[in-house]
């Protein structure tokens, strides 16, 4: 099926550095959203992206749809200890065989110490 | 808005079990999918629905089900219950004119 190729796996950086993570498919998505997930919690929405080329920012987290349609970056600045989590992308495929599904990555475990 | 929730949080069946979770989703928000999620798999695509009509599949077995309700409120049932299926399961809901989903807190799901 449809993968997402989600990098890195995990980071272990000091509180105040900045981190960047991105996801990159052979499939072209119609939209692109990262979500951050606490243990035990559900994802939690952070920044949704509709178009080709689009960059939007949420605080200290920007976000970027590649042109190609194909990939995409999470730019997080600033880092602080409630930083700590699990990243996630997630695409939506076009088409409507796609309703409702989102395909996710893998995941990136982040780690902040103060 | 009150958010996706989702009842129970947590459950614990034995093998060959039946369980039934339910979802409630944001006001107005007319589409419901569902997730498995394992340490293993990640996040898996269960269904979709949209005015108590399923438009959408994953590949999983024929003993996970769903419906959904008029109020758009949404249940999925697992039957004759496996280890593999602990997992936590995901609700998200979708209003019109997006992909933007919008995730409950999950069910923890523990087969013994």
């Amino acid at each position: 099926g449809q993968q997402l190729n989600q990098s890195p796996q995990s980071m272990f950086i000091q509180e105040g550095e900045d981190v960047s993570m991105n996801c990159t498919s052979s499939s072209i998505f119609n939209t692109w959203l990262w979500y951050k997930q606490d243990p035990g919690e559900g994802p939690v929405l952070l920044i949704a992206l509709y178009k080709a080329g689009e960059l939007t920012s949420n605080g200290r987290l920007t976000a970027q749809f590649g042109i190609t349609r194909k990939d995409s970056f999470l730019n997080i600045s600033a880092s602080i200890p409630s930083d700590v989590g699990i990243y996630f992308c997630a695409g939506q495929l076009l088409g409507g065989t796609s309703y409702g599904k989102l395909t996710f990555g893998q995941g990136t475990i982040l780690t902040v110490h103060p | 808005k009150a958010g996706v929730t989702q009842t129970p949080r947590y459950l614990i069946k034995t093998r060959g079990q039946q369980v039934t979770l339910s979802c409630s989703p944001i006001s107005g928000h007319r589409s419901v999918s569902w997730y498995q999620q394992t340490p293993g798999q990640g996040l898996q695509f269960l269904f979709e629905y949209f005015s108590e009509t399923q438009r959408n599949k994953g590949n999983f077995p024929g003993r996970f089900s769903g419906r959904q309700f008029s109020n758009s409120r949404s249940e999925m049932n697992v039957s004759t219950l496996e280890l593999g299926d602990s997992a936590l399961y995901l609700c998200a809901s979708t209003p019109e004119g997006t992909d933007t989903q919008y995730f409950g807190p999950g069910t923890r799901l523990t087969v013994l």
